[in-house]
């Protein structure tokens, strides 16, 4: 059973289209996180959802949206695909928002190509 | 600030070799570190991390890293590289529990036979 699913695992579309990466996880934690890699494989925080709460929300443009309609679940929403959004989408979850000793667990990412 | 600074974006060794991969950090207060390693095409696998306690931490496949705070170091080690270890490897920080884990840049490592 895979502990942190994604899906898609590949996004190919065209620039102007609107799409969403779904995110679950099944290990009970209270905090999931979007990251976003990219070419140079660096890996930068985008959204932190704390039991279906926002916490983090960093300087990504307002056409991300994410959404966690329970704390199993945190999707991602992107609209209005630009060329520079292509990269891997990455979701992790961790135990809890405090519990910053246990560390993350990762999906096995979304590769989102735009053209 | 917490910020993580890996000393190298690629090193490669032959086969057998000792893998030694660099990592500094920097925190305000005595942070969470951890080596996250990534396959291609795969998401993060947790490696090893340090918390409190002995600064010596023992990972998977045969991996450790010593924290020494002195030096604001976490540098990864393997005595002997094997060719499944090849992958990308990242250096991340925790400095409080609000804060998302920052990465380093990564650092890809090639085994040579």
């Amino acid at each position: 059973d895979t502990a942190v699913s994604q899906t898609p695992k590949y996004l190919v579309t065209q620039m102007g289209n609107d799409k969403s990466i779904k995110c679950e996880q099944n290990l009970g934690h209270d905090t999931m996180y979007w990251y976003k890699q990219d070419s140079k494989k660096f890996l930068k925080i985008m959204f932190s959802y704390n039991n279906k709460e926002l916490i983090i929300n960093e300087t990504v443009p307002n056409r991300f949206s994410p959404k966690s309609p329970d704390k199993a679940h945190l999707n991602l929403h992107i609209n209005s695909l630009e060329l520079g959004d292509s990269a891997v989408y990455f979701c992790a979850s961790s135990q809890d928002v405090a519990q910053r000793g246990y560390g993350y667990t990762f999906g096995s990412g979304t590769r989102l190509t735009v053209v | 600030a917490q910020s993580v600074t890996q000393l190298g974006s690629h090193v490669s060794v032959s086969e057998g070799a000792l893998v030694l991969l660099r990592c500094n950090y920097s925190s305000s207060v005595p942070p969470y570190l951890f080596w996250y390693v990534q396959y291609p095409n795969q998401g993060l696998q947790l490696l090893l991390k340090y918390t409190t306690g002995a600064t010596l931490v023992k990972g998977i496949n045969g991996f450790e890293a010593e924290f020494k705070k002195s030096e604001t170091s976490f540098h990864l080690t393997k005595p002997s590289a094997h060719m499944s270890d090849a992958a990308e490897y990242f250096c991340a920080v925790s400095d409080s529990g609000n804060t998302p884990l920052v990465f380093g840049k990564g650092t890809r490592l090639s085994v040579i036979a």
